[in-house]
């Protein structure tokens, strides 16, 4: 089984500034990622998968890079509606599909 | 547009047996996979285990095996998932999603919004 490692497990950023999340594997997952976002209360949302394509109506201020180990999510300038908590997902070695534990994403 | 309804909240005792339903409209029921997943409170998401509807194939996450039972009735559209043998630890919201057309593309665009099962 594959395993995720996000880091940090809190962000604190400011509006207007990056925030940039990590993602670890414990082996390479090709391209094999995808990114979700998730509000208190609400499903998760995806934003990024094969890494770095955007999901349909995601913003352009998201942009995810990285394969094999290494990946990150980047909002360029965060806004106060980005307020969540971020999971990364891999899709390369399956059954089973697994996440990484989160990084909440908090304004400053 | 593809509409993901899951069934409503459930409390159960100890032992007993759960069973969420997910109604998908859309799209072609029997082109993408269900996927079961769940979130404890305050944690993340597990996956549990997932169905290929067209044929019934199922998948499960190892540490569910015998408990859980993904099942699908192609007549109306709707994926069911029954776990058994509740335990206090089950307590978690349930999402479906629905998965790729192809299996090794498996991420999830469409969510139900989960349903809450309290298990006390």
């Amino acid at each position: 089984e594959i395993v995720l490692t996000q880091s940090p497990a809190t962000l604190s950023v400011s509006p207007g500034e990056r925030a940039t999340l990590s993602c670890r594997a414990t082996q390479s997952i090709s391209n094999n990622l995808a990114w979700y976002q998730q509000k208190p209360g609400q499903a998760p949302r995806l934003l990024i998968y094969g890494a770095s394509t955007r999901a349909t109506g995601i913003p352009a201020r998201f942009s995810g890079s990285g394969s094999g180990t290494e990946f990150t999510l980047t909002i360029s300038s965060l806004q106060s509606e980005d307020s969540a908590v971020y999971y990364c997902q891999q899709y390369d070695n399956w059954p089973p599909w697994t996440f990484g534990q989160g990084t909440k994403v908090e304004i400053k | 547009q593809v509409q993901v309804v899951q069934s409503g909240a459930e409390v159960k005792k100890p032992g007993a047996s759960v069973k969420v339903s997910c109604k998908t409209s859309g799209y072609t029921f029997t082109d993408y996979y269900i996927h079961w997943l769940r979130q404890a409170p305050g944690q993340g998401l597990e996956w549990m285990g997932s169905i290929n509807p067209r044929g019934g194939d199922t998948k499960y996450l190892q540490k569910f095996q015998g408990r859980v039972t993904v099942t699908r009735d192609t007549s109306i559209s709707t994926a069911y998932m029954e776990l058994s043998s509740l335990r206090s630890d089950d307590t978690a919201t349930y999402f479906c999603a629905r998965g790729g057309l192809n299996i090794w593309e498996t991420y999830f665009k469409n969510w139900g919004l989960g349903t809450l099962v309290t298990v006390s």
